[in-house]
C-alpha cells in the first residue's frame, strides 16, 4: 500500500524558514517524480513543485521561485521542501504527491498546515 | 501559463441524478487531463486520467471525456458519497495548473 507522510509544518514568522519532509512507502520510490501541492485555507490546489525521480530536474511556480527548494534523498524513501523567505500567502495545507507524466497526481498523503504569521 | 477554468462553481443536484461538470483550458492540453475528488478535511483524490480513463477503483458512474481545450466529468448518478469538491488538472506543460473547483452539493 502506498503511505506518504509529510510532517515539519507550524507557525512561523513572515521571512522564516521552513523544511517539510515526506515519508514515502510502499512502492518503488526513486522510480517515480514527486510534487508538493498546496491549499490555502477555504481555496483551491495550487501545483507548488515537482522533482524527477532522480533528482536533477526541478520545476517550480513562479511565486516561489528563488525562495524554495525542492530536494530527495532516494535511499531514505523520503521528500523534502526547504522554505526560506516565508510569506503570509505561503499559508496553506501543504500536500506532497506522486507525480506521472501520464497520469498526474497519483498518490497524495494527508498533508501538513504551514501558517506564516506573526 | 496554461489558465483552467471550471464550471459551474457550485452545482446542486438531487442523489441519483447526473451531474456533468466542465473545464476549460487556455490553450491545448491534447489529453493530458486528470480530475480528483476532495472531500473536506481529506487529501484529493485521482478520479481520471488521460481525460478519460479511470483510476484504479473508481467507479463506473464517473466518467470523463473531452480533447484539447474542452473536457467534461460526468457523474451518472450521484451517490451520497460524491458530494465534494472536484477540480480539473492539466499535466501537458509546466506550471502544471488546476482549475478552481466545482462543489457538488446535495439539492
Amino acid at each position: 500500500e502506498v503511505q506518504l507522510l509529510e510532517s515539519g509544518g507550524g507557525l512561523v514568522q513572515p521571512g522564516g524558514s521552513l523544511r517539510l519532509s515526506c515519508a514515502a512507502s510502499g512502492f518503488s520510490f526513486s522510480s517515480y517524480a514527486m510534487s508538493w501541492v498546496r491549499q490555502a485555507p477555504g481555496e483551491g490546489l495550487e501545483w507548488v513543485s515537482a522533482v524527477s525521480g532522480t533528482g536533477g530536474s526541478t520545476f517550480y511556480t513562479d511565486s516561489v521561485k528563488g525562495r524554495f527548494t525542492i530536494s530527495r534523498d532516494n535511499s531514505k524513501n523520503t521528500l523534502y521542501l526547504q522554505m526560506n523567505s516565508l510569506r503570509a500567502e505561503d499559508t496553506a495545507v501543504y500536500y506532497c504527491a506522486t507525480y506521472t507524466g501520464s497520469s498526474g497526481f497519483d498518490y497524495w498523503g494527508q498533508g501538513t498546515l504551514v501558517t506564516v504569521s506573526s | 501559463e496554461i489558465v483552467m477554468t471550471q464550471s459551474p462553481a457550485t452545482l446542486s443536484v438531487s442523489p441519483g441524478e447526473r451531474a456533468t461538470l466542465s473545464c476549460r483550458a487556455s490553450q491545448s492540453v491534447s489529453n493530458k487531463l486528470a480530475w480528483y475528488q476532495q472531500k473536506p478535511g481529506q487529501a484529493p483524490r485521482l478520479l481520471i486520467y488521460g481525460a478519460s480513463t479511470r483510476s484504479t477503483g473508481i467507479p463506473a458512474r464517473f466518467s470523463g471525456s473531452g480533447s484539447g481545450t474542452e473536457f467534461t466529468l460526468t457523474i451518472s448518478s450521484l451517490q451520497s458519497e460524491d458530494f465534494a469538491v472536484y477540480y480539473c488538472q492539466q499535466y501537458n506543460s509546466w506550471p502544471l495548473t488546476f482549475g478552481g473547483g466545482t462543489k457538488v452539493e446535495i439539492k
